[in-house]
């Protein structure tokens, strides 16, 4: 069964930093690209960056390009969101999800979600 | 970026109705549409992929179609689980964009 397990979120206060983790099992890790879409409260889906199972492309939102660095450990089974300078409107539940090529790249499997708060 | 259009924002119905949400791409993304719901407090789902094909485990009254910038998610006799909110995006060109979300109400 395929698991996706999001850790770190937290309270960070503006201009802080926090590292997401996402733990993932039941699929070789290796061969997914792996994406990251948060929600604001109350609010739709923003897709925010994505990184392919070699390492070798990754790209972003505009919102959030130059403060936040996707990363990815294949022989840990984990994908990471390392998010620095960051603002109230970062305020979101940080959803990791794999993106299948075969159907698509749409997201076929979600975590349960990580609140990360930014506020004085 | 490829903007995702969704109307209605909001739609309401009733138990057994047909019910269609739009989607326009601004710019074409032939067949890479993917359709989600999601339940308040809950991870998406994913509906659909490719514009028209369904996902494993998802019931036959979801339906989907389109290409190029115009898409339909429609679900024929609507059952209660159904009531949701419902996006759709694009796997066609980073940034992967979805649509703003269509809430289906009971009415």
């Amino acid at each position: 069964e395929v698991q996706l397990v999001e850790s770190g979120g937290g309270l960070v206060k503006p201009g802080g930093s926090l590292r997401l983790s996402c733990a993932a099992s039941g699929f070789t890790f290796s061969s997914y690209s792996m994406t990251w879409v948060r929600q604001a409260p109350g609010k739709g889906l923003e897709w925010v960056s994505f990184i392919r199972g070699g390492s070798n492309k990754m790209d972003y939102a505009d919102s959030v390009r130059g403060r936040f660095t996707i990363s990815r450990d294949n022989a840990k089974n984990e994908l990471y969101l390392q998010m620095t300078s960051l603002r109230a409107e970062d305020t979101a539940t940080y959803f990791c999800a794999r993106a299948s090529s075969i159907t698509g790249r749409s997201l076929d499997h979600w975590g349960q979600g990580a609140l990360v708060t930014v506020s004085a | 970026d490829i903007q995702m259009t969704q109307s209605p924002s909001t739609l309401s119905a009733s138990v057994g109705d047909r019910v269609t949400i739009t989607c326009r791409a601004s710019q074409s993304i032939a067949s890479y549409l993917n359709w989600y719901q999601q339940k308040p407090g809950k991870a998406p789902k994913l509906l659909i992929f490719g514009a028209s094909t369904l996902h494993s485990g998802v019931p036959s009254r979801v339906s989907g179609s389109g290409s190029g910038t115009d898409f339909t998610l429609s679900i024929s006799s609507l059952q209660p689980e159904d009531f949701a909110t419902y996006y759709c995006q694009q796997s066609h060109t980073t940034p992967y964009t979805f649509g703003q979300g269509t809430k289906l109400e009971i009415k």
